[in-house]
């Protein structure tokens, strides 16, 4: 079972250009999340979706977008890319949005230059 | 918000030894999640609980609702336990939804041979 693919692995990315980076789940869950981690302040939620058709914002949401179109993926999308984007960007999904076990991808380390 | 607090924030140990990490958080919660991450790696969920004590293998988790307080421990640990450890609780909101996990900062583990 691959559980959640996330592409690409990692990525370099000029500052000002627009990216998507994809996640693929094939468990079914209805809740997905897109996390960043960065040294010293640990993994943040930037959006979340708690079944397909509906969005919310997390913490850290100023300069993503995402979309839910279907229960499997949930790309997250830069429109324009600045240096503070910078990090590693985890995937996450759930079978529910709440008391369920998480399970994340692989990570998609992102450097904007 | 949901702070989550973890401690030690690294921990260097010899093969063998018993293990604890502490997590507390501050706003009552309905379950708490350990995740382990190895370096460069991943992040797998190791425990989701709400109650009492889980063991699975060497590992245990422990957690006091009450004292919104929980620790993972490791038996006979091993080199191949060095990892980040890291606590994690759902973003509750106003409602009794949640949107996604906060997160502590982990504890980097090193056991030495």
């Amino acid at each position: 079972t691959a559980g959640i693919t996330q592409a690409p692995t990692s990525q370099i990315l000029a500052a000002g250009r627009s990216m998507t980076l994809r996640c693929t789940q094939d468990m079914r869950h209805n809740a997905m999340y897109w996390y960043r981690q960065d040294l010293g302040l640990g993994l943040r939620l930037i959006h979340y979706s708690n079944t397909a058709g509906t969005t919310g914002k997390g913490e850290v949401p100023d300069g993503y977008s995402v979309s839910r179109a279907n229960t499997d993926d949930f790309p997250l999308t830069l429109a324009s890319a600045v240096p503070s984007q910078t990090s590693v960007y985890f995937c996450a999904s759930s079978a529910e949005y709440m008391n369920t076990e998480a399970f994340f991808g692989q990570g998609t380390r992102l450097t904007v230059v | 918000k949901n702070e989550v607090e973890q401690s030690p924030q690294n921990l260097t140990a010899q093969e063998g030894e018993f293990i604890t990490i502490n997590c507390s958080y501050s706003v009552g919660i309905s379950a708490l999640h350990w995740l382990q991450q190895h370096p460069g790696g991943g992040i797998v969920s190791l425990f989701m609980l709400s109650s009492g004590k889980k063991k699975h293998g060497r590992l245990i988790a422990t957690i006091n609702i009450q004292e919104k307080h929980s620790s993972l421990h490791i038996t006979a640990s091993h080199p191949r336990d060095s990892a980040v450890y890291i606590c994690a609780v759902p973003r509750m909101y106003s409602g009794g939804g949640a949107d996604g996990l906060t997160f502590g900062k982990g504890t980097h583990l090193i056991i030495q041979p």
